[in-house]
């Protein structure tokens, strides 16, 4: 079963606008939310995390919101730059599954200039 | 660069064939965790180590193993290989319980 869900496969922004990548989870175990970017032929990059004690957390151009009550988390990058285009996973982690990560199946995003 | 190093980056082998996949976590880091990529699935979460002793499974088949060496590197054997077990094989490494993971560069794994 997909626990974390990424329902959209692909985005295209123009460059300097904002990119907005959805990500939705079942399961209220959940307490601890991580994106991560990732190119062709290279592993994961981490990019930003929210605790679910918080609602919102900001580094630098990305921005990760989180909506407990839809069990919603979105990450905002603005500006969107070209080299953003990539693969964006969101995972998710249970203090009762230990800290295995389940993963989204990925958004592409490609950030025209 | 993640401070994670994975090798071999590429390995072609038949089925049937057994191979092992090793990690090297970054520096001080004490948990290990094994991923599978592969087309259908997905990141899959196999299996975690922390400091030498096995933490948590997910989906992780029976012909499949690893361990956490005293040094900290941990190695993934893959046995009786079949033509589905071609993915990316990640590696992740964090500091504790509940640290972020940093991901190595992946091991591709083709069984012909």
């Amino acid at each position: 079963d997909q626990q974390v869900k990424q329902n959209s496969p692909s985005l295209s922004v123009q460059e300097g606008r904002i990119s907005i990548l959805n990500c939705d989870y079942t399961n209220s175990m959940f307490d601890y939310f991580l994106w991560y970017k990732k190119y062709p032929a290279e592993g994961p990059t981490f990019l930003i995390s929210i605790s679910s004690i918080k609602d919102k957390n900001e580094d630098g151009r990305f921005t990760v919101f989180l909506n407990k009550s839809a069990k919603h988390l979105s990450l905002h990058i603005v500006p969107s730059q070209p080299g953003d285009s990539a693969v964006y996973f969101c995972a998710a982690s249970a203090a009762e599954y230990g800290n295995k990560l389940v993963f989204g199946a990925g958004t592409i995003l490609r950030v025209k200039s | 660069d993640s401070g994670v190093t994975q090798t071999p980056k590429h390995l072609i082998t038949a089925t049937g064939q057994r191979v092992t996949l090793r990690c090297s976590p970054r520096s001080g880091d004490l948990s290990v965790y094994w991923y599978q990529q592969s087309l259908d699935q997905g990141l899959q979460f196999l299996i975690q180590y922390y400091n030498g002793e096995e933490r948590a499974k997910g989906n992780i088949l029976e012909r499949f193993s690893a361990q956490q060496f005293p040094d900290l590197h941990s190695e993934l054997n893959l046995s009786s290989l079949e033509l589905g077990d071609s993915a990316l094989y990640f590696c992740a490494s964090s500091a504790g319980a509940r640290e972020t993971q940093y991901f190595g560069p992946g091991t591709r794994l083709l069984v012909l």
